[in-house]
């Protein structure tokens, strides 16, 4: 696609369910991250994946969370039994390479509500 | 660890006004980038602006353009002939080795 996709769109679930959500980067790209957006705060980081190399999980904020990228392109991000404060945006972006001024390019997000 | 701070959780300014968001970050490197995103209600976050540390002259992008004092370690945004279609969360963000750093935004309003 001509940009950076993710599903769902929005995600309700109850307290205790496993989510899964996605995000197809754009083709080409070899960086991709995964960011948390509470309301009222900023994006933090969850984790960051670059071509071939082991992924920086170092933003994930418990071991209930975990994400994988299957052949460079498509990754999901899992979250095991959800809590209330799980409930954000979860923000996709892609860019070409991983030098610092790379522009990142974004997805529309997943809004996840946990009841 | 990177910190980057933005003092103005919501501004507003008159359409065709000037208007100017605050951004401060705290590093002790001497090289690495910052950004201005924009995100509007549909929640793609779009580049605005872009400045390396490196470089001396602020960068400007249209009627967007930046106050960088590396010194001060301060990173202000300027909109001018602000629009109706400008009015969306900015975020300021700071990069040397990733990932990127965001602050936690500021949401301009622009009134006709």
């Amino acid at each position: 696609g001509a940009g950076v996709s993710q599903s769902p769109s929005n995600k309700v679930t109850e307290k205790g369910k496993d989510v899964e959500l996605r995000c197809d980067p754009i083709s080409g790209h070899t960086a991709l991250y995964w960011y948390r957006q509470s309301l009222g705060q900023g994006l933090e980081f969850l984790i960051y994946f670059q071509g071939n190399s082991a992924p920086d999980k170092s933003g994930l904020p418990s071991d209930r969370f975990s994400a994988e990228r299957t052949g460079g392109s498509v990754s999901t991000l899992t979250i095991q039994r959800t809590q209330q404060e799980d409930s954000a945006v979860y923000l996709c972006a892609s860019s070409l390479g991983a030098e610092g001024w790379e522009k990142l390019f974004f997805g529309s997000g997943t809004q996840l509500s946990v009841l | 660890a990177q910190t980057v701070t933005q003092s103005q959780p919501e501004m507003s300014v008159q359409e065709a006004e000037t208007v100017t968001l605050s951004c401060t970050y705290d590093t002790s490197e001497s090289d690495y980038y910052l950004f201005w995103y924009k995100q509007p209600p549909s929640r793609q976050m779009i580049l605005v602006i872009r400045q390396e540390a490196y470089k001396q002259q602020n960068a400007t992008e249209n009627r967007f353009s930046v106050n960088f004092q590396k010194a001060a370690k301060s990173f202000s945004l300027k909109i001018s002939d602000s629009q109706l279609g400008d009015a969306a969360m900015y975020f300021c963000a700071y990069i040397r080795n990733t990932p990127l750093v965001f602050g936690k935004g500021t949401r301009l309003s622009v009134i006709a």
